[in-house]
């Protein structure tokens, strides 16, 4: 079974904090997802990258950044937490879209920001 | 521009009643794949099904059934018998190959009242 590891099921961060939100997955998937889940906005996609060291925008980018420097880990990254950041956060992995996987989901990372 | 549209918010029903949940998308890409993820409470989502934009054969996997229609974009999942485990929200997804990206609905989310 595909594995997606996310670091912290709940995690309570305070205004400004840089905080870390990490995925790990086992199938040697070249592509990673981050979304966000709000209610009545379903999934938003934040980044996501395609192999090591690349990585894309998604829809809403502004206040993340991204890292990957393995290929099985993909690390989000809020520089400096703010109020309006409180979400689910879901990480995802797939293979290659051309081979028409779906994309196999960890079990989200619920932060809260005070 | 690819979006996905679930216009139902929140559905209950009875026990052992049918449901069935809409998804339209829309994509100018001709090769597209749609998908149907379940997010019980526990808050992973779980795959149900993939479709790709050249196969409008419905499908039936026990109490579940999808059905696939291009000439209304639409991708319609319907449950039969629906049993309280059935309880949770429903997200639509379009993977269009011109994007490189998994555009999700805002979900359904379905409670099934015992």
């Amino acid at each position: 079974d595909v594995k997606v590891t996310q670091s912290s099921r709940y995690l309570v961060k305070r205004t400004g904090e840089k905080v870390f939100l990490e995925c790990v997955q086992d199938m040697d998937h070249e592509n990673m997802f981050w979304y966000r889940q709000d209610p009545g906005l379903g999934l938003r996609l934040i980044y996501f990258s395609y192999d090591v060291k690349m990585k894309e925008k998604g829809d809403i980018p502004e206040g993340y950044s991204v890292s990957r420097e393995k290929k099985e880990r993909f690390s989000l990254i809020l520089e400096s937490a703010s109020t309006n950041q409180t979400s689910m956060y879901l990480c995802a992995t797939g293979a290659r879209w051309g081979e028409a996987t779906e994309a196999f989901f960890g079990q989200g990372t619920r932060l809260t920001v005070v | 521009a690819q979006k996905v549209t679930q216009a139902q918010t929140e559905i209950s029903v009875v026990e052992k009643e049918d449901v069935t949940l809409d998804c339209v998308y829309e994509t100018r890409d001709t090769t597209y794949y749609l998908f149907w993820y379940k997010q019980p409470p526990s808050g992973e989502l779980v795959f149900l099904i993939r479709r790709n934009s050249f196969d409008e054969q419905n499908e039936i996997s026990g109490r579940y059934s999808w059905n696939f229609q291009k000439s209304t974009s639409s991708f319609n999942f319907t449950i039969t018998a629906s049993q309280v485990v059935d309880s949770a929200v429903y997200f639509c997804a379009l993977y269009a190959t011109g994007a490189n990206n998994l555009f999700f609905g805002t979900g359904t989310r379905l409670t099934v009242i015992p």
